[in-house]
Parts: C-alpha cells; structure tokens; sequence
C-alpha cells in the first residue's frame, strides 16, 4: 500500500506570501491519480486540483499543482485570508481506492 | 446546481446498526460514481465506501470490510450506507462525494462533496 506524507504539519504565512505544500507518496503514483482538496474550519473538504495539475471548476488560478513520481506540490501563488484552510492530497489506488495525505494546515500571521 | 444531502447520522450503541441516505440533484445521477469519505473528530480524511455508477462494483477500506453495505437506487437518485457492528472507532462525519468524471466505473477524484452527516458510537 502506497503511503502519502505532507509536508509542512502547519505552515504560517502572512497575507500575499506564496505557500509551498509537499506531499510525497512511498512509491512512485502516476500524476493522473493526484488531487488536492481544501477544508475550511467547519466546512466539508472541497476540490482544487485533479489529474495532478488541472484546476477544479471555480478555482482561483492562483492555485497550481504540479509534480511527478513521489513527489507532488501545490502552490498557493498569493495567500489570502480565506485561504486559511488544511489541504489534503489524494491518492487514486487498487487498495484502497482512496488514501489521503495527512493534511497540511496553512495559518495566516 | 449540483447537490448532495446526507442524513441518517444519530447517537448509537456499540454494536448497534445504522443507515444513512444520501440524496443528489443537479446532475445526472446514474452517470457518475459515488463515494463515502468519514473524518473522525480532529482527524483527517479516510475514504470508506464506492460504488460504481451502475451499481454493479462496491468497494470498501478494509477498517469497515464486512461491516458497512453501500447501494444506489438510480431511480431515486439516492445513495446509502448501512453500517452494522458499530465500534467507537467508527464515530466520525460522513460525507457522500461524487466522482469527478462521467460514465467512469469509479473516477480518480471526488469532484462534489456534500456537509456530511454525524455518527456518533457510544454507550
């Protein structure tokens, strides 16, 4: 089973600083089968990036993904205050189908 | 506009069984693979459930393998989750999650997501 890490736990930023958020899969994950979700404080998670790079519907394009073999990165260009959030990345698989990344809280200074 | 509505999250006993309903509208039900994804209080996200958007392949984490049932009703556009057997471990909000593209057995990605539904097992 292919594990993800992310990497910072929590990242503090001040507004219009670029954020930087890892994560990094055990074994090497086609980036077809990365995504990255945004969770708001009290919210359901919701989604940016899928297929590795693309942005969902709505998303701002001062979010980007990128990133390839175990090693994948969303970058937040600008961040706002309504980017305070913890970011989740995915993982497509066999088994399980879904893994998450433990999750990366961005915090605003 | 594309919704999904959980229900069914209640207050249940070790042991004790549940179902929960999720109701979708917006979008053409019975093209799309669903999912249910849990978070435990203060944790992060664990994929529990799929179901192919025929209804023909489920799928489940092997933490509720044997205990949980996912099914479909395309004709009512709803989804459920029975859980049985329920352990403390499983008190968590459930979300249903639509995957992300059309007439795929079960989508690389949750493109929707609804507010979730609370379970909560305990004595």
């Amino acid at each position: 089973e292919i594990v993800l890490t992310q990497s910072p736990g929590t990242l503090s930023l001040s507004p219009g600083e670029r954020a930087t958020l890892s994560c990094r899969a055990s074994a090497s994950v086609s980036s077809r089968y990365i995504a990255w979700y945004q969770q708001r404080p009290g919210q359901a998670p919701r989604l940016l990036i899928y297929a590795g790079a693309n942005r969902a519907t709505g998303i701002p394009d001062r979010f980007s993904g990128s990133g390839s073999g175990t090693d994948f990165t969303l970058t937040i260009s600008r961040l706002e205050p309504e980017d305070v959030a913890v970011y989740y990345c995915q993982k497509y698989g066999s088994s399980p189908i879904f893994t998450f990344g433990p999750g990366t809280k961005v915090d605003i200074k | 506009e594309v919704q999904l509505l959980e229900s069914g999250g209640d207050l249940v006993q070790p042991g004790g069984s549940l179902r929960l309903s999720c109701a979708a509208s917006g979008f053409t039900f019975n093209n799309f693979a669903i999912h249910w994804v849990r978070q435990a209080p203060g944790k992060g996200l664990e994929w529990v459930s799929g179901i192919s958007y025929s209804g023909s392949s489920t799928y489940y984490a092997d933490s509720v393998k044997g205990r949980f049932t996912i099914s479909r009703d395309n004709s009512r556009n709803t989804l459920s989750l029975h859980l049985s057997s329920l352990r403390a471990e499983d008190t968590a909000i459930y979300y249903c999650a639509k995957g992300g593209e059309e007439l795929q057995f079960l989508s690389l990605y949750m493109d929707v997501w609804g507010k979730g539904t609370t379970v909560t097992v305990s004595s």
